[in-house]
């Protein structure tokens, strides 16, 4: 079993839809964690960290479940541009491992 | 303010040569990552420097790649002799990470050399 798992997709949205995807991660001693966005033959770009608290900016929110052990992201209103693959990025601390998911592919239809 | 640089953009070499990837990270970033990134997967690190030291190399097959990062500024990362498998992306990233902090810093990716071996 892989220590970050996302469900691949793809994820086929109408514009404006609503949608969301997790990421499972299976070390309890994993402290930060981020979403990236990676666009088709281009480098990844933090997307959000996400906060124990949850958090949110603009049309997105991120959210934490340490008992659960999994974080999700949610995408309001999407738009064409939203299309992208999202990478869940897990890090059990500053100084140990850093660990990304294989990514969720997501293409928002017209 | 100008982004992590690296190259060569593109690498088509056939197999058991050896190759050499350089990347120039953010400046004043004391932390550089090499990943390696196959198609369809997400970034696997091969190795993370802070300044010069090798801090996280347990990913990088050490029968065959080897990095450095001799002034803690900028790396390069060889394959010799390369195989058929490691063909992929090459990514590299830095961050300014605070000594003792939580790790929440941003990484900045460059664009990757992508690498064919035939």
């Amino acid at each position: 079993r892989k220590e970050v798992e996302q469900d691949p997709g793809p994820f086929n949205v109408p514009e404006g839809a609503t949608v969301a995807f997790n990421c499972t991660y299976s070390n309890s001693a994993s402290q930060s964690f981020f979403w990236y966005r990676q666009d088709c033959r281009k480098e990844p770009k933090l997307l959000m960290s996400v906060y124990s608290s949850g958090n949110e900016d603009g049309r997105f929110t991120a959210q934490l479940n340490r008992a659960s052990q999994y974080i999700s992201l949610l995408i309001r209103d999407s738009k064409l541009s939203d299309s992208a693959t999202y990478l869940c990025v897990v890090k059990r601390s500053s100084a140990s491992k850093i660990i990304f998911g294989s990514g969720t592919r997501l293409s928002i239809r017209p | 303010e100008a982004g992590v640089v690296q190259s060569p953009r593109y690498k088509i070499i056939e197999k058991k040569q050896p190759v050499a990837f350089w990347c120039n990270p953010i400046s004043g970033h004391n932390t550089l990552y090499w990943y390696r990134q196959n198609l369809g997967q997400g970034p696997e690190l091969l190795i993370r420097y802070e300044n010069e030291e090798a801090v996280d190399d347990s990913q990088l097959p050490k029968d065959r790649f080897s990095a450095e990062r001799l002034k803690g500024v900028d790396s390069t990362l060889k394959i010799q002799p390369a195989e058929l498998g490691d063909s992929a992306v090459y990514l590299c990233a830095s961050s300014l990470e605070a000594i003792g902090g939580l790790g929440q810093e941003t990484q900045y990716f460059g664009p990757g050399t992508r690498l064919l071996v035939l």
